[in-house]
């Protein structure tokens, strides 16, 4: 089983300021699989990058992902208000999937 | 367009059972693994199953082996999972994924394990 380990749990950041979420894996991570993705409350996960640098449909070009082989990075370069939120990295390169244990991004 | 819908959840006691299924449609089902996911409530999420695109494969997280069966019907378009021996720990929004690149979401349906 590869574990994803997230960092930082929480995130205080102000709107406008640069985000900088890092996962990390325990073993080496297909990149064609990799995924981010954020929550909010009551919500369904929505999917922001997948192949690990590829921001899905719709998403915002602030968004970026980039990493490879067993560390990964989701940076947001503005947090806008409405991106204060709990941010998720997934496996999904195997016949079992991992996800990170999330990062929250909240209003400092 | 890829749509997932859930549906199924609901409430049930300890020891009971529960299927769910997911409808697909805006793309070829039969071409993608499938899987379920799960988020317990105030908790993170949780890989549950995979099914190969023939249905000839499947994975299972360790907590739920023996207890949950997934399967999927590829002429119906459509993913079920069979929830037996539920445990109050089982409660969660229960969430059918596509296995593509992207993946897709359905918006999840709630099991709730009480007596």
């Amino acid at each position: 089983e590869n574990v994803l380990t997230q960092s930082p749990g929480t995130l205080s950041l102000s709107p406008g300021e640069r985000a900088t979420l890092s996962c990390r894996a325990s073993q080496r991570v297909n990149s064609g699989y990799f995924a981010w993705y954020q929550q909010k409350p009551g919500q369904a996960p929505r999917l922001l990058i997948y192949d690990a640098s590829s921001r899905a449909t719709g998403i915002p070009d602030r968004f970026s992902g980039s990493g490879s082989g067993t560390d990964f990075t989701l940076t947001i370069s503005r947090l806008e208000p409405e991106d204060f939120a709990v941010y998720y990295c997934q496996d999904y390169g195997d016949s079992a999937w991992t996800f990170g244990q999330g990062t929250k991004v909240e209003i400092k | 367009e890829v749509h997932l819908a859930e549906s199924g959840g609901g409430f049930v006691q300890p020891g009971g059972s529960l299927r769910l299924s997911c409808a697909a449609s805006g793309f070829s089902f039969s071409s993608y693994w499938m899987s379920w996911v799960r988020q317990a409530p105030g908790k993170g999420l949780e890989w549950v199953a995979n099914i190969k695109h023939d249905g000839r494969d499947k994975f299972y997280v360790e907590s739920v082996k023996g207890r949950f069966t997934i399967s999927r019907d590829n002429a119906k378009n459509s993913l079920y999972l069979q929830m037996d021996s539920l445990r109050a720990e089982d409660t969660a929004v229960y969430y059918c994924v596509t296995g593509g690149r992207p993946p897709s979401w359905g918006r999840g349906a709630l099991v709730t394990v009480s007596s």
